[in-house]
């Protein structure tokens, strides 16, 4: 049971333009969002989170938006940049008081110059 | 502060072995959790550690063990190698409660030969 889903593999656009990356989950007791942001053989590295009583967390270029009716969530990138090129993660707490992410499976974004 | 540190980096065994793979996290974390990922798959959680004990396990077979010391310090073992359990094996750290992020180790790549 996949409770947390990223239905789009790959994502490719221009520099400069916005990307949107997007992730659904079934389990509406998730209360906490991240993403995260992954180089081949390297670990993940936390890019920005949010809680369910928000619908919008922003940090730099990255914004993260919430729908909690739609169980729904995606990660903005304004302006891409080619460096931003890598596989991010959407992931949620198992529960409170753990350290277990149930994690999407990815989508790789590609960033063109 | 120091992240999470993963050794070895590179791994390669022959089927039947065993492997040990260690993680220390972040000073003061006491959770520290296992995940394995193989290539077009995302993270599989394996198992969770806190304060000693195992709080969390995933679907994988008993080969699969791990055991926290009291420094906190991880280790995770594989015991009769498959060629199936060729995969990047990556450790994370985080504080005891939920909402916050968990920090990745860079990983080991483990290939099984």
């Amino acid at each position: 049971d996949q409770q947390v889903k990223q239905n789009s593999p790959s994502l490719s656009v221009q520099e400069g333009r916005i990307s949107i990356l997007n992730c659904d989950y079934t389990n509406s007791m998730f209360d906490y969002f991240l993403w995260y942001k992954k180089y081949p053989a390297e670990g993940p590295t936390f890019l920005i989170s949010i809680s369910s009583i928000k619908d919008k967390n922003e940090d730099g270029r990255f914004t993260v938006f919430l729908n909690k009716s739609a169980k729904h969530l995606s990660l903005h990138i304004v302006p891409s940049q080619p460096g931003d090129s890598a596989v991010y993660f959407c992931a949620a707490p198992a529960s409170s008081n753990t350290g277990k992410l149930i994690f999407g499976q990815g989508t790789t974004l590609q960033v063109k110059p | 502060k120091a992240g999470v540190t993963q050794t070895p980096r590179y791994l390669i065994k022959t089927r039947g072995q065993q492997v040990t793979l260690s993680c220390s996290p972040i000073s003061g974390h006491r959770s520290v959790s296992w995940y394995q990922q193989t290539p077009g798959q995302g993270l599989q959680f394996l198992f969770e550690y806190f304060s000693e004990t195992q709080r969390n396990k995933g679907n994988f077979p008993g080969r699969f063990s791990g055991r926290q010391f009291s420094n906190s310090r991880s280790e995770m073992n594989v015991s009769t190698l498959e060629l199936g359990d060729s995969a990047l094996y990556l450790c994370a750290s985080s504080s005891p409660w939920g909402d916050t992020e968990a920090f990745f180790g860079q990983g080991t790549r483990l290939t099984v030969v």
